[in-house]
């Protein structure tokens, strides 16, 4: 049973570009939980999604970013226009249902905007 | 609402000595409380939980942590400190109904010394 998988790992882009972060929750798991990590900061939620639904997004800020979780294929991170203060990692995590008692993390990915 | 807070950002013990890290919250209901542990460049892995069932509880690698309703605690305690346990630890809690997603503490940096 493969764990979280986020891809990818690593991501470069320069301003004015898009990003896009892609999270395969664990098998069996239909609820994902994005959260940011800013250098030298623990994580901060950012959105908590099921299938095709956004349950909430009371950490996502209001512009430039958006996040689905659609009936097919993984969850997607969409930050458009990047700026230098987008650069931190991104993790996700899944749980099954709604038990956040069992909620696991993927590797994150850290994006660098350039 | 919920908050964590981890007192010390960094802790340096020596190989063998106790290992004592803090996090104390503050819950508006029942927390759930977790500790974490991010190795660089990593994810997170769980190290144990909190779900309202034994006060006391045991995770992996040697730790465990007692949460304390009166002082509204949940500190991280290992007897004796091994090198691999360098690493950044993290508290955090959600909430046992209501809102789902994770409130972490800002981490602390765990040194080892030889």
């Amino acid at each position: 049973n493969a764990g979280v998988m986020q891809n990818p790992r690593h991501l470069v882009r320069r301003r004015g570009q898009e990003a896009r972060l892609r999270c395969s929750p664990m098998k069996g798991h239909s609820h994902v939980y994005w959260y940011r990590q800013l250098p030298e900061e623990g994580l901060k939620f950012m959105v908590y999604l099921q299938k095709e639904n956004i349950i909430d997004e009371s950490g996502m800020p209001k512009e430039r970013f958006s996040a689905e979780f659609p009936k097919e294929g993984p969850s997607i991170l969409r930050i458009q226009q990047v700026v230098r203060g987008d650069s931190a990692a991104y993790f996700c995590a899944s749980s099954p249902q709604d038990k956040n008692t069992e909620a696991f993390f993927g590797q994150g990915t850290r994006l660098t905007v350039v | 609402a919920q908050s964590v807070t981890q007192l010390g950002s960094h802790v340096s013990v020596s190989e063998g000595a106790l290992v004592l890290l803090r996090c104390n919250y503050s819950s508006s209901v029942p927390p759930y409380l977790f500790w974490y542990v991010q190795y660089p460049n990593q994810g997170l892995q769980l190290l144990l939980k909190y779900t309202s069932a034994a006060t006391l509880v045991k995770g992996i690698n040697g730790f465990e942590a007692e949460f304390k309703k009166s002082e509204t605690s949940f500190h991280l305690t290992k007897p004796s400190a091994h090198m691999s346990d360098a690493a950044e630890y993290f508290c955090a809690v959600t909430l046992s109904t209501g809102r789902r997603a994770l409130t972490f503490g800002s981490g602390t940096r765990l040194q080892v010394q030889p």
